[in-house]
């Protein structure tokens, strides 16, 4: 497969957990990264391998990885947790990038 | 620190070429463990992967730009570079240079360069 689906947009309650998706066939092969993009801004590594998390990143992040299916997890998420997140990793020949669509978390 | 820049034109005219440098600072694009890369944006929409490439020139392209992109490499001046030729307005958008943990972790990213494609 050479595509990565993400739902468009989540939202979750001030401080209460949130799950955001990425399907695609090469995850079952390819550990999945997570990128974090504010508004004007630069997108941010958040989350790598699956479950590894950049010097600076809050420990309220976390990843997993089932079959075709990787999860970014926020865990008592915060209002400045707003903002579009995209996952990416390789395609099934392992030579090519492929990005999410993106999703659009709302922290109500 | 390590600090990416983009730099070129803002404004390119259809059917002609789009040429961004990214200029690498606080440390060396020579590096071993790491592989440099550009992704775009169209204005409002997600992020789309353009290619990666090494220090020693060896690259990756995105099937779908393959025909009409170049990344190059100069090592001399701890910089590299994208070429992609006969743009149309659907090339509008924000570039991003980034480096590359590996050959798929963007680790470090550019502010961004927007460039439109428009006479």
């Amino acid at each position: 497969s050479s595509e990565l689906t993400q739902d468009p947009a989540v939202s979750v309650a001030l401080g209460q957990t949130v799950n955001i998706t990425c399907q695609g066939d090469s995850l079952r092969d390819y550990y999945a990264s997570w990128y974090q993009q504010k508004p004007g801004q630069a997108p941010l590594l958040v989350l790598y391998n699956k479950d590894n998390r950049p010097s600076g990143i809050p420990d309220r992040f976390s990843g997993s990885n089932s079959g075709s299916t990787a999860s970014l997890t926020i865990t008592g998420t915060q209002a400045e947790d707003e903002a579009d997140y995209y996952c990416n990793s390789r395609d099934s020949s392992g030579d090519h990038q492929l990005f999410g669509g993106g999703t659009k978390l709302t922290v109500l | 620190q390590l600090q990416l820049q983009e730099s070129g034109p803002g404004l390119v005219e259809p059917s002609e070429i789009l040429s961004l440098t990214c200029t690498v600072s606080g440390g060396s694009i020579r590096s071993m463990s790491h592989y440099w890369g550009w992704v775009r944006q169209p204005p409002g929409k997600g992020l789309e992967w353009i290619g990666t490439i090494y220090y020693d020139g060896s690259s990756y392209y995105n099937p779908s730009l393959k025909s009409r992109v170049t990344l190059s490499v100069d090592t001399s001046k701890n910089l590299f570079s994208l070429k992609l030729t006969s743009v149309t307005a659907a090339d509008t958008g924000f570039y991003y240079c980034a480096r590359l943990h590996g050959t798929y972790i963007f680790d470090q990213w550019g502010q961004g360069r927007l460039v439109t494609v428009s006479s």
